[in-house]
């Protein structure tokens, strides 16, 4: 069974605005991950958040954590056409097999 | 080179067929896996290994098999393909440091699409 659901399945932005998807997961983790797929691509690592951490930053992607509430959010600012794709949640519970939401789709229009 | 390699990218295979989905990396990583993707179902763990003695199934093993034929390469089969096999696999790899994995991530493959007709 998934760990993780992203919220929204699918979201659609003009160029230059922000795209912000949650993640919600279900037992306590290790880390939470997100990941971006091309489409039909592999899956590209973005940024790893610790469970003991709040906020993270890297280039234009912000996450968040909040272990109380057992989610995480994902903000692109800025969004560029390159940044069309699927992007997935990723929890670590303590043994480590990273468990995958089902992704939200987010296209960006110029 | 790709870090992971998968082979073949594309398959197409009739019902019954035995048929194997080869998986080499050059990262290092001592921990291997499969996923398959579905639309609309995200990636779902097939098997793992986090050393070359050491296989474990994920959450959806039935009609699978793996090899671990050394630390850089990790091989799936399916026994008997059958329809519902359809769908995008994906091979990734990760590392552990001591005795805790390191926190950097999985390394992905670029998948391999597969058909069962």
């Amino acid at each position: 069974s998934q760990q993780g659901e992203e919220d929204p399945q699918a979201l659609s932005i003009q160029e230059g605005e922000n795209a912000t998807m949650n993640c919600s997961y279900k037992t306590s983790i290790n880390n939470l991950q997100w990941y971006r797929q091309n489409s039909g691509r592999g899956l590209v690592h973005l940024i790893l958040i610790r469970s003991n951490e709040r906020e993270k930053h890297s280039g234009r992607l912000r996450v968040t954590l909040d272990t109380s509430k057992k989610s995480s959010s994902l903000l692109i600012t800025a969004s560029r056409a390159a940044d069309t794709a699927s992007y997935f949640c990723a929890t670590a519970p303590n043994d480590y097999k990273l468990s995958f939401g089902a992704g939200t789709t987010v296209t960006v229009r110029a | 080179d790709a870090d992971v390699t998968q082979t073949p990218r594309n398959r197409i295979t009739k019902t019954g067929k035995r048929i194997m989905l080869e998986c080499s990396q050059t990262k290092g990583h001592d921990r291997m896996y499969w996923y398959r993707q579905d639309p609309g179902l995200g990636l779902r763990l097939i098997y793992y290994s986090f050393d070359v003695k050491d296989i474990n199934k994920g959450e959806i093993s039935d009609g699978y098999s793996v090899s671990r034929q050394a630390q850089a390469k990790f091989s799936l089969s399916l026994e008997s393909a059958i329809p519902n096999q359809t769908a995008l696999y994906f091979c990734a790899t990760s590392h552990t440091e001591g005795l805790l994995p390191r926190d950097y991530g999985y390394t992905f493959g670029s998948g391999t699409r597969l058909t069962v007709v």
